[in-house]
């Protein structure tokens, strides 16, 4: 069974401009959540979506936005990009909400702002 | 296994010896715990979790102790193997409403041949 896919693997951006990353998850799993790793704070929530509906959300500014498709492909969009938002950004899917299940990560997708 | 700034807590161990990694948490209202294992470039990977009605579990090579006393979470890794050599890092989940998830800064396990 294929793994959590992240797409890019690499993004270069400069401020001020947007984002969009994807996430396709373990097949069959409905809950995928999106996480922002950087050296200074670590691994950080960002939102879980479980069949189409945002459940959770971290403590993160509103430039911050996901969706989730029918399919469970999830898409996570930055907009007006700042040099903080430069990090690791990993996605997680697992069959049943955040707590119930082992979440399985994806690679990553590295975000560099300019 | 808390880090500050940067600079992550480094624990070199020889191949064969047991390593022990260590997690305070802070929200005595955790009920479930879990550690993770990160190699360089990947994303974490489940090792074993633990809910707060155990104080102890093991899985293969591996065991969660769990101090609700004092907060405390380690992971003892048995016969540790250069392949071991990652950051590990927990992770706890407050109970009742939704689940955010938290977690500690990592501890970086170098694991010498």
């Amino acid at each position: 069974k294929a793994g959590v896919t992240q797409t890019p693997r690499y993004l270069i951006k400069t401020r001020g401009q947007q984002v969009t990353l994807s996430c396709s998850p373990i097949s069959g799993h409905r809950s995928v959540s999106w996480y922002q790793q950087t050296p200074g704070q670590g691994l950080q929530f960002l939102f879980e979506y479980f069949s189409e509906t945002q459940r959770n959300k971290g403590n993160f500014p509103g430039r911050f936005s996901g969706r989730q498709f029918s399919n469970s492909r999830s898409e996570m969009n930055v907009s007006t990009l700042e040099l903080g938002d430069s990090a690791l950004y990993l996605c997680a899917s697992s069959l049943g909400p955040i707590g119930t299940d082992t979440q399985y990560f994806g690679p990553g997708t590295r975000l560099t702002v300019l | 296994g808390e880090s500050v700034g940067l600079h992550l807590p480094t624990l070199s161990v020889q191949e064969g010896d047991n390593s022990i990694i260590n997690c305070a948490y802070s929200n005595s209202a955790s009920d479930y715990f879990i550690w993770y294992k990160q190699e360089s470039g990947k994303g974490p990977q489940f090792i074993i979790d633990i809910r707060s009605n155990m104080d102890k579990r093991q899985g293969q090579r591996v065991t969660v102790l769990l101090n609700k006393t004092v907060k405390h979470l380690s992971l003892q890794i048995a016969a540790t193997q250069p392949g071991d050599s990652a950051v590990y890092f927990c992770a706890e989940k407050t109970s009742g409403g939704s689940y955010i998830p938290t977690f500690g800064r990592g501890t970086s396990l170098i694991v010498h041949p």
